[in-house]
């Protein structure tokens, strides 16, 4: 079935440390491809999204590029900061059951100052 | 931005009682989903509503669960009669498109069940 495959269940980085999560994705459909970041007490809100392969999504310092041969959505950030610390989602939603926005488990990161 | 708003934020119930979980969306969106999200662990689809009707609901919707949007109202999460592994935070979530649009997610109702 589909799923979000993020390994990493927590990342600690100092400020100004390079940022990569690692995120891959499985299913049979051209899905459109999410980051979400969820801060503690909040519910996930947007960070960047993708719809189409091969082209990178960026947002305040974060960017992911849509890799439709490795079936990858990696998130990078060159210099990563304490406000930062949050929870990010990897998510989903194949368009050809597009009710359904599957998440990764997501990616404790914390950034110490 | 957009918001979405949830009411309670916490609710505290005994096992066997019913709760419903309130969720005002983005007011011009058509697509509506609640998620489940228990302490510490990922986040679980559960079910998206559009056009009066549940368009795809997961395994996690048990059928104690329902949802409705009577009237273009809030936007319902019934459970009846609720279990200890209810629960959860529940998310609302909201989008204006079906194929592409983002999610845009409330705060989150914290469920307890004693």
């Amino acid at each position: 079935g589909d799923s979000v495959i993020q390994m990493q269940g927590q990342v600690t980085l100092s400020e100004n440390d390079f940022l990569f999560i690692n995120c891959t994705y499985s299913t049979t459909g051209y899905p459109t491809l999410f980051w979400y970041v969820q801060y503690s007490g909040e519910g996930p809100q947007l960070l960047l999204q993708v719809t189409t392969a091969n082209n990178k999504g960026s947002s305040r310092g974060f960017e992911a590029t849509y890799d439709k041969g490795t079936t990858s959505f990696h998130l990078q950030k060159t210099s990563v900061q304490e406000i930062d610390s949050a929870v990010y989602y990897c998510a989903m939603r194949d368009r050809t059951n597009a009710y359904k926005v599957i998440f990764g488990k997501g990616t404790h990161l914390h950034v110490l100052p | 931005g957009p918001k979405v708003l949830q009411i309670p934020s916490h609710q505290i119930i005994d096992m066997g009682q019913m709760v419903t979980l309130n969720c005002d969306p983005v007011s011009n969106h058509l697509y509506f989903y609640w998620y489940k999200q228990i302490l510490g662990q990922q986040m679980e689809f559960l079910v998206n509503f559009y056009n009066g009707k549940v368009m795809e609901k997961s395994k996690l919707f048990k059928d104690q669960f329902s949802v409705e949007r009577p009237d273009g109202s809030y936007f319902t999460l019934k459970i009846q009669p609720t279990a200890l592994e209810d629960s959860a935070v529940y998310f609302c979530a909201s989008s204006r498109r079906s194929n592409t649009g983002q999610l845009y997610f409330g705060e989150g109702s914290k469920l307890t069940v004693l």
